[in-house]
């Protein structure tokens, strides 16, 4: 079946420095992807998506890419922070899962370990 | 700015007892769904429903049930707990059923099954 993987299980940078996460889908149907941040013991966090009819977008030291020729999907945090350790989440929506509906698969994530 | 609310947050279960997850949700929001996570395996996708009144299966349905009499809350039902269904729990809602929504999430029930 279709799914959301992630190239990186686990990250660890240097405080101040730029992190790159990675996520590889295999849907070319996908149209939608969303990007959220799991701290230990909480929910998911959206962090930020994007629309297949954009390459970038940028938010608050975030900045999501989005390569459809080669179906992959990256979250840019600038100046890493420690209070950005946490597990990031891929997420793409597509017309061939649940129809209209929302619904979501998600990737199985990565671990960020920001090392002050 | 409560959002989305879960009980209980931990839960321990005998195999074969049947229990109830609570989800309320105070945004309004039309769409609402319960995921399960388990190492390794990502969030997958329990059941959902797209308004008060309208449920349906998600990826792994099986082994429980929903109902959504209100708008607010979205209760997940085990039938009869079995050590499979070991796992957190999450409920997620989002403005509406369309897609291009980001849903938002409780902070889930950890659930164990003895």
């Amino acid at each position: 079946g279709e799914s959301v993987g992630l190239h990186l299980p686990t990250l660890s940078v240097q405080e101040g420095d730029n992190s790159i996460i990675n996520c590889a889908y295999s849907n070319s149907a996908s149209d939608y992807f969303i990007w959220y941040k799991q701290e230990s013991g909480k929910g998911p966090q959206f962090i930020i998506d994007i629309r297949s009819n954009m390459d970038k977008r940028q938010g608050q030291r975030v900045t999501v890419l989005l390569n459809k020729t080669v179906k992959h999907l990256s979250l840019q945090i600038a100046a890493t922070q420690p209070g950005d350790s946490a597990v990031y989440f891929c997420a793409e929506n597509t017309p061939d899962y649940g129809g209209s509906q929302g619904n979501l698969i998600f990737g199985k994530g990565t671990k960020l370990s920001v090392k002050p | 700015n409560a959002g989305v609310t879960q009980t209980p947050k931990f839960q321990v279960l005998k195999t074969g007892q049947s229990m109830t997850l609570q989800c309320a949700q105070d945004m309004n929001h039309e769409y609402m769904s319960w995921y399960r996570q388990d190492p390794g395996m990502g969030l997958r996708l329990i059941h959902y429903s797209v308004g008060a009144g309208i449920t349906d299966q998600g990826e792994v349905p099986n082994g429980y049930n929903v109902s959504r009499s209100t708008t607010e809350d979205f209760p997940l039902r085990l039938l009869s707990a079995a050590p499979s269904q070991t796992s957190v729990y999450f409920c997620a809602s989002s403005y509406s059923a369309g897609r291009d929504q980001p849903q938002h999430f409780g902070d889930g029930t950890r659930l164990s099954i003895l």
